[in-house]
């Protein structure tokens, strides 16, 4: 089945350092992949819909600047945390698509533990 | 615009006996329907789906799912649960409008299963 692989799963870094995860499918080619935030206990917040070869898309209230994507390859998405704050801590979480339809239903990465001290 | 509504935010339940979580979403086109689960620290894991065709689904794990068109929900049942399933249990939404290709998200049913 779909794999998609997330690293790393957690990261502890300092307030206003950058901070990379990888989002990577395994055995499958995602012309799209999507990062989700999670906060404690609450559902997950679509930030922005990463398309291979083209700028993201984003979410309203998500700021492009700070969360930089890059989907340079079909089996390959990045986000970037720049100047990370305390207040950027959450998990991350991306997902990727076989098929531009979401009839197949997302496989998500494992997540990504941010901690900004 | 869609929306999903999981209405308990909590279940617990002891083992082996029934439970259903409950979904109901919004949308004014057809719309694809999807039942996640979460452990701790994980990310999701897809445990059924509805497309088209039979309103009954069946997914992994033992559950299962209806789909309800005049009432809108989209219900998760198992018939007797285990410790193992006590997680976060999460209904998401597809509308045709966009291609299937946006998904939304409930606020997510946390279930605790007791021994």
């Amino acid at each position: 089945g779909a794999v998609v692989s997330q690293h790393p799963s957690w990261v502890i870094c300092k307030s206003g350092t950058s901070v990379k995860i990888e989002c990577r499918s395994l055995d499958f080619q995602a012309t799209t992949m999507f990062w989700y935030r999670q906060f404690p206990k609450q559902s997950l917040m679509l930030m922005a819909t990463s398309n291979e070869g083209s700028k993201a898309t984003y979410e309203q209230g998500v700021e492009k600047d700070k969360f930089l994507i890059n989907h340079a390859s079909l089996t390959l998405s990045t986000l970037t945390v720049t100047s990370a704050h305390p207040e950027d801590s959450s998990f991350y979480i991306c997902s990727a698509t076989p098929d531009r339809r979401a009839n197949y239903g997302y496989t998500f990465g494992s997540g990504t533990r941010l901690t900004v001290v | 615009a869609q929306s999903v509504t999981q209405l308990d935010s909590q279940v617990p339940v002891f083992e082996e006996a029934p439970v259903e979580l409950r979904c109901n979403y919004s949308s004014s086109v057809s719309v694809y329907l999807f039942w996640y689960v979460q452990y701790p620290n994980q990310g999701l894991q897809l445990l059924l789906k509805y497309l088209s065709g039979s309103t009954l689904v069946k997914g992994i794990n033992g559950f299962e799912a209806e789909f309800n068109k005049s009432q809108t929900s989209f219900h998760l049942r198992k018939p007797s649960v285990h410790i193992s399933d006590t997680a976060e249990y999460f209904c998401a939404v597809s509308d045709l409008l966009t291609g299937g290709f946006k998904t939304i998200f409930g606020a997510g049913t946390r279930l605790f299963v007791k021994a």
